[in-house]
This record gives structure tokens, sequence and C-alpha cells, in this order.
């Protein structure tokens, strides 16, 4: 069975940094694309990067909320996607979900995580 | 102000046929496919229709997906009880280079 789960949330002081990790199971996970969504309370879904697979160099994007701010990441040895986030700012307070996507498409994200909690706040 | 534009809500009565739409443009839905994705409170969303009208494995084809120009649609029919729920719709979107969602659907089950 698929699993993914998100780790790396809590609260953060604003211009300060955080990673998160999402560790996949019950897959070949190197075969695979991730992606990173948001939502912030209360709102609606954001979506915030990609990586595709080593056999596509592992190209990543991002949208323009984020880009220079948060950097993906993956290690297919573990098993593991990473966000790396800097410079946050309170509108950064969101559950992150860590999403799969397959090879061909990229972000018909048909897995998720059950989210980590951001909160950004002095 | 979402890129892509859904109906804060819709509702029906159990057994009923419910169309949820997703408006958007040429960058998105004109040119890339819809997947729709569903949510209950407090959990993760699921992904519920890929690629604009396929269904993965598991998800019952009481749910179908369409799309004609730069709209898409989601039809539920036979409404139950349990369909209450947020949908979103996404797209790619060729200008903004990113995934783009519509603002979410709150579906109430009369």
């Amino acid at each position: 069975e698929v699993h993914l789960v998100e780790s790396g949330g809590g609260l953060v002081q604003p211009g300060r940094s955080l990673r998160l990790t999402c560790k996949g199971s019950g897959f070949s996970f190197g075969d695979y694309a991730f992606n990173w969504v948001r939502q912030a309370p209360g709102k609606g879904l954001e979506w915030l990067t990609f990586i595709r697979s080593k056999r596509h160099a592992e190209t990543t994007e991002y949208a323009a909320s984020v880009k220079g701010r948060f950097t993906i990441s993956r290690d297919d040895s573990k098993d593991i996607a990473y966000l790396h986030m800097t410079s946050l700012k309170i509108e950064d307070t969101a559950v992150y979900y860590c999403c799969r996507g397959s090879e061909a498409i990229i972000v018909d994200l048909d897995y998720w995580g059950q989210g980590t909690l951001v909160t950004v706040s002095s | 102000q979402s890129v892509l534009t859904q109906p804060p809500s819709a509702s029906g009565t159990p057994g009923q046929r419910v169309t949820i739409s997703c408006s958007g443009s040429s960058f998105n839905i004109g040119n890339n496919a819809v997947h729709w994705y569903q949510q209950f409170p407090g959990t993760a969303p699921k992904l519920l229709i890929f690629s604009t009208s396929r269904r993965p494995s598991g998800v019952p084809d009481r749910f179908s997906g369409a799309k004609s120009g730069t709209s898409a649609s989601l039809a539920i029919s036979g409404l139950q009880s349990e369909d209450e729920a947020d949908y979103y719709c996404a797209s790619w979107d060729d200008s903004l280079n990113g995934l783009v969602f519509g603002g979410g659907t709150k579906l109430t089950v009369l």
C-alpha cells in the first residue's frame, strides 16, 4: 500500500528556515515525481513545487510565491523528498502536503500524505 | 483569487445528479488536462479524476469528468450523503508554469 508521511512542521519565527521531509513507502520511490501543496487555515489548495524523477534529471518547477525561498530535493536511496523553506513569512502558515505524481503527468497527485502543519509566528 | 473559477457551493438531494463547474483559460484548461480532488474536513485531498475524465481505481463510476473549451466539469450521479465534501479542480497553466487550483466547491447533500 502506498504511503507518504510528512514531518518537520512546527512553530517557526518569521525570517527563519524549516525543512520538511516526505517519506514514501509501498512503491518504487525513484520512479515518481513529487510535489508539495499547501493549504492555509480555512483556505483552498496551493501548489508549490515539483521534482521529476532521476530519469528526468530531477528537474524542478516552483510557484512564483515561493520561488527563490523554497527548494525541493529528493534522496531516492532513502525514499525521501524534502522541502527546504527559507525566509519564512507569516503567510506561509499552512498545512503542507507531499503528493506523488506519475512520471508522465507529474502533477496528477495520485497519493497525498496526511500533511504537516507549519506555523510562522513571532 | 484563484486562477480557476469554481462555484463556492453546490447542493443536491440523495439520488440526484450534481455538476460542479471549473472555468479557466486557454493557458490552462483549454490546453491541458484537468484533475479533480475530493477533501473531507480535517483530511488530505484524494484524487478523484485525472487527465480530465479518467478515474483512479477504487473511485466509483458515479463520478465523471469532462471538458469543453476552457471549462471543465465534475458530475456526481446517484448522490450519496457520504459525497458531502469539498471538491477542487486543477490544471497546469502554461503562462504561470505551474499547477493551478480552483477555489473549491463545498458540496452539501440535503
